[in-house]
C-alpha cells in the first residue's frame, strides 16, 4: 500500500517568507509526527497529533512554527517569517497507534521521504 | 531527558566483512529501541525494533541487534556487509510513559562499503 507522502519534496524560499509543508499519512493511521533533521544530525521531534489534536507540541522551536491536522488525516506544517536557521529536512511519520492505546503500548513510526527546506 | 549516543560518526568496512554499529541510550525504565536506515534522498526505513522479550532481535536485510540493559546498549550487527548497505544508520529510543512516544534519535553513523 501507499506509504507516507510529503509535498513538496524541495522548497526554496527567501528569508521572511511563509511556507507550508504537507504530509499525507498512511491511511488509517491515527498518530502523526513531525520531525526536523538538520545537516549532520538525527531527526528531532517537533509535534505529535493524535487524531485531529496536537497532543504534544513541545518540540516546536518557537511560535513561528505551527501545525494542523483538521480532519485527522493530512497535516500541514506552517512556518512564518522563515529564517536561514530553519533550513533542514522536515520529516513526517505516521503510526497506527489507536486513540485508546494501552499504557505501555507503542508502535512503529513510518516515515515519509521528507521536504528539504532551504531559506535563502 | 532521554538521549541516544552513537559514538561512531563514520565507519568504513569491506564488502563481506562483519559490521557492528554502536548505540547507547540514557536510562529509562522500559525503553523501546529502534534502528532506522536512511539512504541518500530517501526517508527513514525501519530495520528492527525492540519492545520486550528476547533481547536479540532480527530485522530486515540480515541485520540483528542485541539489547543489553546492564550496558544501556542496543548495538546493530550484520555478519556480512553488502555494497548496498552503504547508508546512514540511526538508533532511536522512546519510553513507556513518554506520552507521545516521540522518538529521540542519535546523530547517526554513516557506513561506507569498500567493494
Amino acid at each position: 500500500g501507499a506509504g507516507v507522502s510529503q509535498t513538496p519534496s524541495n522548497k526554496v524560499t527567501e528569508k521572511g517568507k511563509y511556507v507550508e509543508l504537507r504530509c499525507d499519512p498512511i491511511s488509517g493511521h491515527t498518530a502523526l509526527y513531525w520531525y526536523r533533521q538538520s545537516l549532520g544530525q538525527g531527526p528531532e521531534f517537533l509535534i505529535y497529533f493524535q487524531g485531529t489534536g496536537a497532543a504534544d507540541d513541545s518540540g516546536l522551536p518557537n511560535d513561528r512554527f505551527f501545525a494542523v491536522r483538521p480532519e485527522g488525516s493530512v497535516s500541514t506544517l506552517k512556518i512564518q517569517r522563515t529564517e536561514r536557521g530553519d533550513s533542514a529536512v522536515y520529516l513526517c511519520a505516521s503510526s497506527p497507534l489507536p486513540l485508546s492505546g494501552r499504557v505501555g503500548s507503542t508502535d512503529t513510526q513510518y516515515f515519509g521521504p521528507g521536504t528539504r527546506l532551504t531559506v535563502l | 531527558a532521554q538521549s541516544v549516543t552513537q559514538p561512531d560518526i563514520h565507519i568504513t568496512v569491506s564488502e563481506g566483512a562483519s559490521l557492528e554499529l554502536r548505540c547507547n541510550y540514557s536510562y529509562g525504565a522500559t525503553p523501546y529501541l529502534f534502528w532506522y536506515v536512511q539512504s541518500p534522498g530517501q526517508g527513514l526505513q525501519l530495520l528492527l525494533k525492540y519492545f520486550s522479550g528476547d533481547t536479540l532481535v532480527q530485522g530486515i536485510k540480515g541485520f540483528e541487534a542485541e539489547f543489553k540493559r546492564s550496558q544501556s546498549s542496543f548495538n546493530l550487527r550484520k555478519p556480512s556487509v553488502h555494497w548496498s548497505d552503504a547508508a546512514e544508520y540511526f538508533c532511536a529510543v522512546t519510553y513507556s510513559g513518554a506520552g507521545s512516544y516521540q522518538l529521540t534519535f542519535g546523530k547517526g553513523t554513516k557506513l561506507s562499503v569498500i567493494p
